[in-house]
């Protein structure tokens, strides 16, 4: 089952633009994650922000957590046509007693230049 | 390189067949993680270890699977008898705690004819 859903399924952008997705999950978290996949490729981790954290910064990435909202959002400003990639947020299972991930399908990120 | 490995990166094969995959963890995470992915959706825990244990098992992960990590270092996951449904991209993940970060490694992309 997926706890993450990821909003818009798609975005399309141009260079230079402000990109945000958006993550609503359904239960309590320890963490959230996003993950950067170019296509067919792996996942590159982006940032990990705990429940107890509201808002990180790495780089151009801000992410923000609602845990009384249940949601995440990730902003990417002054987008780059490298930028272009699928974003998935990922969210620990709830209940402790498991350590696996579980992913929303991914917004795709499309950066026109 | 010090990150995630994966081998082989692809990998085709004909249905009925047994086929191997290998991933090599980041050396100092004692955790390792095996997820599948298909077009179009984010990625699906299949299991994880904790050095040589092999702690959780998804019900994804048919009879016909089998991961191992000997010496809890690299660990393999076997598929026998494919199917075209097992076709997907196999990602490996590894991190150092139970709520740290998992880094992904490229995958393995199977096709099975």
């Amino acid at each position: 089952s997926q706890q993450g859903e990821e909003d818009p399924q798609a975005l399309s952008i141009q260079e230079g633009e402000n990109a945000t997705m958006n993550c609503s999950y359904k239960t309590s978290i320890n963490n959230l994650q996003w993950y950067r996949q170019n296509s067919g490729r792996g996942l590159v981790h982006l940032i990990l922000i705990r429940s107890n954290e509201r808002e990180k910064h790495s780089g151009r990435l801000r992410v923000t957590l609602d845990t009384s909202k249940k949601s995440s959002s990730l902003l990417i400003t002054a987008s780059r046509a490298a930028d272009t990639a699928s974003y998935f947020c990922a969210t620990d299972e709830p209940g402790g007693g498991s350590e696996k991930l579980v992913f929303g399908k991914g917004t795709k990120l499309t950066v026109n230049p | 390189d010090t990150g995630v490995s994966q081998n082989p990166r692809h990998k085709i094969t004909k249905r009925g067949q047994n086929v191997t995959f290998r991933c090599d963890p980041i050396s100092e995470h004692n955790r390792l993680y095996w997820y599948r992915q298909t077009l179009g959706q984010g990625p699906e825990f299949l299991t994880y270890f904790q050095n040589e244990a092999q702690l959780e098992k998804s019900r994804l992960l048919s009879d016909r699977f089998s991961a191992e990590r000997p010496k809890g270092s690299f660990s393999t996951l076997e598929i026998q008898r494919t199917e075209q449904g097992d076709s997907a991209m196999y990602l490996c993940a590894s991190s150092r705690g139970r709520t740290d970060t998992q880094y992904f490694g490229p995958g393995t992309r199977l096709t099975v004819l």
